[in-house]
C-alpha cells in the first residue's frame, strides 16, 4: 500500500526540549511539505522541499527544523525556540512541487507538558 | 483580512437535505481551488478541484466565480457520513504551488 505515514501519533514535549516527528513516504514523490494546524484555523506551512537534500521555509518556520537526506524522508524538528508548539502537525507529499494535489499523512498531535 | 474565507458553521442539516458552502478568496491571480474534506482529528483528503466551468462529482458540485472570487460547494441529498469540516483550498500569491487553506465550514448531518 503506498502512502504517507507519520509518527508518533501523540507526542509529549518538556520545556526546552527538543522533539522530532517522523513523515516517511513510498509514493516516490519528490516534494513534501510541514503544515501545522491550530484549532478553529486553517493549516499554516512551516517547511517545504520540493527535492532531496533541498528545502525552504513557509510561512511559520521560526523554532523549526527539517531535512531531506532520502527522498521517502522528511522529518520536523520542533526546537525549544518554538514558543507555541501546542498542534496537529500534518505531512504532506506531491508529484513535484508544481502539483497542486498534496496527500496528507494521518498527523502527529504535539503537546507541551 | 484573511486570504480564504469561510463561515466556520456548524451547519446542522437533516439527511436528504441539500447544503451549500460559499469560500471567499483575497487573490485575484490565484489559479487552482480545491475543496478538502478533514474527519474529526483526522488529516485533510481531496475531495474535488474546482474548475471554472463548475465540476460535479456525484451528489457535490463546485462553481468558481472569478469575477466575485468566491467558490462554492453544494451537497445533495446530504448523508450522515458527510459530516465533517469543509476546507476551501486555493494556490497562495507568490507560486503556483503554495497552498492557502481556508479554516473550514464544519457540517453536521442529523438523523
Amino acid at each position: 500500500d503506498g502512502g504517507i505515514t507519520q509518527s508518533p501519533k501523540y507526542l509529549f514535549r518538556k520545556e526546552g526540549q527538543n522533539v522530532t516527528l517522523s513523515c516517511e513516504q513510498n509514493l516516490n514523490h519528490d516534494a513534501m511539505y510541514w503544515y501545522r494546524q491550530d484549532p478553529g484555523q486553517g493549516l499554516r506551512l512551516i517547511y517545504y522541499s520540493q527535492i532531496v537534500n533541498d528545502f525552504q521555509k513557509g510561512d511559520i518556520a521560526e523554532g523549526y527544523s527539517v531535512s531531506r537526506e532520502k527522498k521517502e524522508s522528511f522529518p520536523l524538528t520542533v526546537t525549544s525556540a518554538q514558543k507555541n508548539p501546542t498542534a496537529f502537525y500534518l505531512c504532506a507529499s506531491s508529484i513535484w512541487v508544481a502539483d497542486e494535489t498534496q496527500y496528507f499523512g494521518p498527523g502527529t498531535r504535539l503537546l507541551v507538558l | 483580512r484573511k486570504e480564504v474565507e469561510q463561515d466556520p458553521g456548524p451547519f446542522n442539516v437533516p439527511e436528504g437535505a441539500t447544503v451549500a458552502f460559499n469560500c471567499t478568496y483575497s487573490n485575484s491571480a490565484s489559479q487552482s481551488f480545491f475543496w478538502y474534506r478533514q474527519d474529526c482529528r483526522k488529516e485533510p483528503k481531496l475531495l474535488m478541484s474546482v474548475y471554472s466551468s463548475g465540476n460535479e462529482d456525484g451528489r457535490f458540485t463546485a462553481q468558481l466565480n472569478r469575477a466575485s472570487q468566491y467558490i462554492s460547494l453544494l451537497i445533495r441529498d446530504s448523508k450522515l457520513s458527510d459530516s465533517a469540516t469543509y476546507l476551501c483550498v486555493v494556490t497562495g500569491m507568490d507560486s503556483s504551488y503554495k497552498l492557502i487553506f481556508g479554516s473550514g465550514t464544519r457540517l453536521l448531518v442529523r438523523p
